[in-house]
């Protein structure tokens, strides 16, 4: 039973460009949630997708988007990177049911300089 | 928003010692999970206890949802214990969005 897979694992940037973060979900799982961890800090709420429709945000400015495709697995772009989306991405999936617990991937590490 | 709060922010202990994490928080929730994030960030989820009591092992959570705290219990503790444990809750009027606290770092010496 697959858990939740991550890619890459880490990644450094330069301040201006453009990244792509990429989900899959645990097996049978239908909804991706997005977090940014930065360092000592919780995680912070992204978005969630299901459905392939971005069903909550939290408060992240447009320049991070996602996408959701057919197979549930999922993608996070950001772009016009800033030092300070230097962080710990993580992904989760879950059930489309409100008791459902969230499973975590490993995260990508995210160095922009 | 919510607000998410857990105590102690550090705890160092002995092998073999109990503790008890504390989360508090600001509004009612229909969802709350306790995790561990081990010292190479994988987070782990511990229970998801948005009321009662559950026991996992040398683990066990408390959630009194009326009073809006949840306590974690650890007991006879293990070096592997050691790491970043979090609350985290979701809104009955917000589904879908957790939000974490920032977290109790245990540190479990031998």
């Amino acid at each position: 039973d697959a858990g939740v897979t991550q890619s890459p694992t880490h990644l450094i940037k330069t301040r201006g460009q453009q990244v792509t973060l990429r989900c899959s979900p645990k097996s049978g799982h239908d909804t991706v949630s997005w977090y940014q961890q930065a360092l000592g800090q919780g995680p912070q709420f992204i978005f969630q997708y299901y459905e392939e429709e971005e069903r909550q945000r939290g408060n992240f400015p447009d320049r991070f988007s996602g996408h959701q495709f057919p197979n549930y697995s999922s993608e996070l772009n950001v772009n016009a990177l800033l030092l300070g989306d230097s962080a710990l991405y993580l992904c989760a999936s879950s059930l489309n049911s409100w008791d459902s617990p969230l499973h975590f991937g490993n995260g990508t590490r995210l160095t922009v300089t | 928003g919510i607000q998410v709060e857990q105590s102690p922010p550090d705890l160092i202990l002995q092998e073999g010692a109990n503790s008890t994490l504390r989360c508090n928080f600001s509004d009612s929730v229909n969802n709350l999970q306790w995790f561990h994030q081990n010292p190479w960030g994988q987070l782990i989820n511990l229970f998801y206890i948005p009321s009662g009591t559950k026991q996992n092992g040398r683990l066990s959570a408390t959630t009194v949802a009326t009073e809006r705290y949840s306590l974690l219990y650890i007991s006879s503790s293990q070096t592997t214990d050691s790491g970043v444990y979090f609350c985290a809750v979701e809104r009955v009027t917000n589904a879908g969005k957790s939000t974490f606290g920032d977290g109790t770092t245990l540190t479990v010496k031998p």
